[in-house]
C-alpha cells in the first residue's frame, strides 16, 4: 500500500520569500512522485514529476523537489514567492509501474502575503 | 492540440437518481483513470480503464461504474446517489500504451447531490 503525508494544510510566506511545502511517502516499491498544482475552480496542473535517475528535479513555474530516499521525502520549494504562486498543491505517489492509479495527500494551501 | 476535456461542468441531481459523467482524452493518449475530489480533501482514485477494460479499481462501491469507448474516452456512471457522493470528478489520461507516466486533469465536473 502507498500513502503520502503532507504536513501543513496552510502555508502562508510573503512575496520574494522561500516556498518549502513539505511531503513525505510510504511505498513498498520504489516510488513514482509527482507535485500537481489546482487553481481554485481548476483541474490539477502537473508540476514535476520524478520517476528514476537524477534525485533534484525542476518543473515549470520555478518550482523544483528533491527525492530522498532515507527520509522518505519529496518536499516541493522555489526560491522567491510571487503572487500567482497562491494554490493548493496536491503531492502524489504511483504504483509500481509509474502509470497506475495517483494516491494523493490532502494537499497544502499556499498563500502569498503582498 | 486540446487537453482533456469533460462534460458537464455542473451538475445538480437528487438522491436516488443515477448520473452520467464524461471524459475525452488528450490527443494521443488511451488510458483514462477518475477520481472524486470532496471539498478540502485531495483527489480519491476511482478507476482505470485501458482498451476498454477497467484495470484498477479503489475503494468505491459498485455504484460506481464506467466505460471506455473505442475512441478512448469515458464515462463515468453513479447510481442511486447519495448526498456524500456531492464532490468535484476529475477525469485524467495517460499513455499507458508507450510507457508515459504523466497524468493530465480535466478541469472535472462539479457534482451537487440534494
Amino acid at each position: 500500500a502507498q500513502s503520502v503525508t503532507q504536513l501543513g494544510s496552510h502555508v502562508s510566506v510573503s512575496e520574494g520569500a522561500l516556498v518549502l511545502l513539505r511531503c513525505n511517502y510510504s511505498s513498498s516499491v520504489p516510488p513514482y512522485l509527482f507535485w500537481y498544482v489546482q487553481y481554485p475552480n481548476q483541474g490539477l496542473q502537473l508540476l514535476l514529476k520524478y520517476t528514476t535517475g537524477a534525485t533534484l528535479v525542476k518543473g515549470i513555474n520555478g518550482f523544483e523537489a528533491e527525492f530522498k530516499k532515507s527520509e522518505t521525502s519529496f518536499h516541493l520549494t522555489k526560491p522567491s514567492a510571487h503572487m500567482s504562486d497562491a494554490a493548493e498543491y496536491f503531492c502524489a505517489v504511483s504504483g509500481v509501474f509509474g502509470n497506475e492509479k495517483l494516491t494523493f495527500g490532502t494537499g497544502t494551501r499556499l498563500t502569498i502575503i503582498p | 492540440d486540446a487537453g482533456v476535456t469533460q462534460s458537464p461542468t455542473h451538475l445538480i441531481k437528487t438522491r436516488g437518481q443515477q448520473v452520467t459523467l464524461r471524459c475525452s482524452p488528450k490527443s494521443g493518449h488511451d488510458t483514462v483513470s477518475w477520481y472524486q475530489q470532496a471539498l478540502g480533501q485531495g483527489p480519491q482514485f476511482i478507476f482505470q480503464y485501458y482498451e476498454e477494460e477497467e484495470r484498477q479499481r479503489g475503494n468505491f462501491p459498485d455504484r460506481f461504474s464506467g466505460h471506455q469507448f473505442p475512441n478512448y474516452s469515458s464515462e463515468l456512471n453513479v447510481n442511486a446517489l447519495l448526498l456524500g457522493d456531492s464532490a468535484l470528478y476529475l477525469c485524467a489520461s495517460s499513455s499507458r500504451g508507450r510507457g508515459s507516466y504523466e497524468q493530465y486533469f480535466g478541469p472535472g465536473t462539479r457534482l451537487t447531490v440534494t
